[in-house]
């Protein structure tokens, strides 16, 4: 069984700066999908980054970018220049890589409220 | 672009009573997943469906049941509501096998008083 661990219930930045939520997970997999989702007050799921295990290189979606960490089975998110739209719980998830059921079972992290502070 | 479509988007019921939410995927998404998250809870994995059949079960109660149907929208039925069950309901699909990225539906409500 996956677990998803995020540390920081609530986190808060001002404008403008830049902001970093934590991540790490437990598997014993060796090929798995991580991300970052948004959930903002109005509730829907908004995938903001996507990271495939077998990648080194991190990936990088305009302001949002991840420090992946495999050996360590960390995988933090940078908000570069903070707007007040990423006021949103932020949640880290990960599903096992299956080659051909068509199943993309996440397990999520319980969640880091982040509040942008004008 | 089309989204996935999930009705009702609100829905308050009574204790043992019976509920049925549905989902319309993507078109040409042939996967549908069920999540269900708590109030200030993270989503749990229910079950999920790829081309009309089970493929995954995760904590889903024997009070509910789910199916895929023939034009690959989904519905999940709950019987004998408890209020533990008041939660949102996130439908996702994906399209073909290994799919590295599904898309979330805004979510029902579910409010058992």
């Amino acid at each position: 069984a996956q677990t998803v661990t995020q540390s920081q219930p609530e986190m808060s930045v001002q404008e403008a700066e830049t902001v970093t939520l934590s991540c790490t997970y437990d598997t014993s997999e060796n090929n798995y999908y991580l991300f970052w989702y948004k959930q903002p007050p109005s509730r829907q799921m908004i995938l903001v980054i996507r990271q495939e295990a077998y990648k080194q290189q991190n990936a990088t979606e305009n302001r949002f970018s991840v420090n992946f960490q495999k050996a360590a089975k960390s995988f933090s998110l940078k908000i570069s220049d903070s707007q007040l739209g990423d006021t949103a719980m932020y949640f880290c998830a990960f599903t096992p890589a299956y080659s051909g059921a068509g199943s993309y079972q996440l397990t999520f992290g319980k969640g880091t409220k982040l509040s942008v502070i004008p | 672009a089309a989204g996935v479509i999930q009705s009702p988007r609100h829905l308050i019921k009574e204790k043992r009573e019976t509920a049925t939410l549905k989902c319309y995927p993507i078109p040409r998404h042939d996967t549908v997943y069920w999540y269900q998250q708590g109030p200030g809870q993270d989503p749990q994995f229910l079950i999920s469906f790829y081309e009309k059949m089970q493929s995954d079960k995760g904590s889903i109660p024997d009070r509910f049941s789910a199916q895929q149907f023939s034009d690959y929208h989904s519905e999940l039925n709950m019987s004998s509501l408890e209020l533990g069950d008041s939660a949102l309901y996130f439908c996702a699909s994906s399209e073909g096998q290994g799919a590295t990225e599904a898309f979330f539906g805004q979510g029902t409500r579910l409010t058992v008083v």
